[in-house]
C-alpha cells in the first residue's frame, strides 16, 4: 500500500515552454501533497503544500506564477512549470499523506532538463 | 527551533561491516515523530520507518535496526552485515503535529557506500 505515481520521470524542453508533472495517490486518499524540488547532492527543499480543495501553500521564495499547483481531487496533484528556464532544471519530486497520517509516501521523481 | 542533523556526509565501508547513520534532532515540541528514508541512486525516496516521541522502544527490521534516545536527542540507524544494494543517501527527518500538515524537516542526508 501507500503507492504515489509520477509522471513524467523525464521531460527535456526548450526554454519558454510550459511543463505539467503529475503526482497521483493510487491506493489512498492524499489529503495533504507536497512539492519539492531536490538539487544535486543536496537535501530536499519544500516548495509547497498542497490540500485537496485549497489553493497551495508555497514556501518563502517559491514563485506562485511560476511554480502552479492544483490538487484537484483526493488523488492528483499537477506541478506546471511555467515559462521554464534553464534554472529551473532540476529533481521535482512530490509526496503524499493521507489524512490523520503522519507519514509522507513518496513518487519516483521528475527529472526536468530546461535547454 | 526545529532542526535535523546528520554530521556524516559521506560513509564508506566494505561489504558485511555493520555501519551506523546517526541523527540528531531538536524540536521545542513533547510530541513529534522521527523518520528515515532510503534514497538510491534512482532517486525515489522510500520510507523506512516512523516513531513517535513516546516510544522509546529500540525497532529491528531484518538487518536494519534503529536507536531512539530521547535523553541524547538522537535517532540513529544501524545496518548489520551491509550489501552493495544498501548504498544510497539516507535521510533522517522530523515533523511535528502541531503543524496540521506534518510537513518534514530534514537532515542533509547521509550517502553511504557500500564497496564490494
Amino acid at each position: 500500500g501507500a503507492v504515489v505515481s509520477q509522471h513524467p520521470s523525464w521531460v527535456i524542453c526548450k526554454s519558454g515552454t510550459s511543463v505539467k508533472i503529475e503526482c497521483r495517490s493510487l491506493d489512498f486518499q492524499a489529503t495533504t501533497m507536497f512539492w519539492y524540488r531536490q538539487f544535486p547532492k543536496q537535501s530536499l527543499m519544500l516548495m509547497a503544500t498542497s490540500n485537496e480543495g485549497s489553493k497551495a501553500t508555497y514556501e518563502q521564495g517559491v514563485e506562485k506564477d511560476k511554480f502552479l499547483i492544483n490538487h484537484a481531487s483526493l488523488t492528483l496533484s499537477t506541478l506546471t512549470v511555467t515559462s521554464a528556464h534553464p534554472e529551473d532544471s532540476s529533481f521535482y519530486i512530490c509526496s503524499a499523506r493521507d489524512r490523520g497520517a503522519e507519514t509522507q509516501y513518496f513518487g519516483p521523481g521528475t527529472r526536468l532538463l530546461v535547454l | 527551533a526545529q532542526k535535523v542533523t546528520q554530521a556524516q556526509t559521506e560513509i564508506s565501508v566494505v561489504e558485511k561491516e555493520d555501519v551506523t547513520l546517526d541523527c540528531v534532532y531538536e524540536t521545542r515540541d513533547t510530541t513529534y515523530y522521527l523518520f528515515w528514508y532510503k534514497q538510491p541512486p534512482s532517486g525515489e525516496l522510500v520510507f523506512l520507518i516512523r516513531r513517535n516521541s513516546f516510544d522509546e522502544q529500540n525497532e529491528i527490521s531484518g538487518r536494519y535496526s534503529w536507536n531512539f534516545q530521547k535523553s541524547t536527542s538522537s535517532f540513529n540507524f544501524t545496518i548489520t552485515a551491509s550489501q552493495v544494494v544498501d548504498s544510497a543517501v539516507y535521510f533522517c527527518a522530523l515533523s511535528e503535529p502541531r503543524d496540521s500538515n506534518y510537513q518534514l524537516i530534514w537532515g542533509a542526508g547521509t550517502k553511504l557506500i557500500i564497496k564490494p
